[in-house]
């Protein structure tokens, strides 16, 4: 398997622009997990989805993201509009059991200038 | 409330050293502990695990054992490689859903 996918790996975006990142799970998982890195706050959970359904989506900032999962196999998070204090690293992460995640994908490096 | 508190990086030390770098936690229960590493550029990976008091989790020569007397869950190697350059962060999850609680990350550089 090729593990998580995720696109694009970087992206440069002016403010106000709409930006939207894409996740490719591991087949087989149900678990899927949107995370944003920034050296400030480090890893924060942003939404959680379970068998496409999304379970907790209290870790989404604010009305300008949202993240849909129209099927097993395919993930969006979108920000719009974007804002410089959104740059940040974002990753996906799925798993079997929800309580253990193994591997995360390689991450989306978004800059907001 | 649930906390993971990890010494500050960065912690360099040279190739064959031996490493250790603390966690230690907060939690009510009896949570699961985990170590994730993030090499450079790349996503995390989980690392080693461990389910309850005194397991030891062990991978890639590193090894940590779930001491609840202390709360805490230290990653030791007895030989560290340049290889081994990456950020480590210790992580628990209460085993009731999916909420990791996550350290802050200490990066580890190895020189030759």
């Amino acid at each position: 398997d090729a593990g998580v996918i995720q696109s694009p790996r970087h992206e440069v975006t002016e403010m106000g622009q709409e930006v939207t990142l894409r996740c490719k799970p591991i087949s087989g998982h149900n678990s899927l997990f949107w995370y944003r890195q920034t050296m400030m706050r480090g890893l924060e959970l942003l939404i959680y989805f379970n068998n496409n359904v999304p379970i907790d989506d209290s870790g989404m900032p604010e009305d300008r993201f949202s993240a849909k999962m129209p099927n097993a196999s395919f993930s969006t998070l979108k920000i719009q509009p974007s804002e410089p204090r959104d740059s940040a690293v974002y990753f996906c992460a799925s798993s079997l059991d929800p309580r253990e995640i193994e591997y995360f994908g390689p991450g989306t490096r978004l800059t907001v200038t | 409330g649930d906390s993971v508190t990890q010494m500050e990086g960065p912690v360099t030390l040279s190739e064959e050293a031996f490493l250790t770098i603390n966690c230690t936690y907060t939690a009510t229960g009896y949570p699961s502990l985990f170590w994730y590493v993030q090499y450079p550029g790349e996503g995390l990976q989980l690392l080693l695990k461990a389910t309850k008091a005194d397991d030891k989790g062990s991978n890639k020569g590193f090894e940590a054992t779930y001491r609840k007397e202390t709360t805490s869950f230290h990653l030791e190697k007895g030989s560290v490689q340049v290889s081994d350059s990456a950020v480590y962060f210790c992580a628990l999850n209460r085993g009731s859903n999916y909420q990791l609680i996550w350290g802050a990350g200490t990066k580890l550089i190895i020189k030759p």
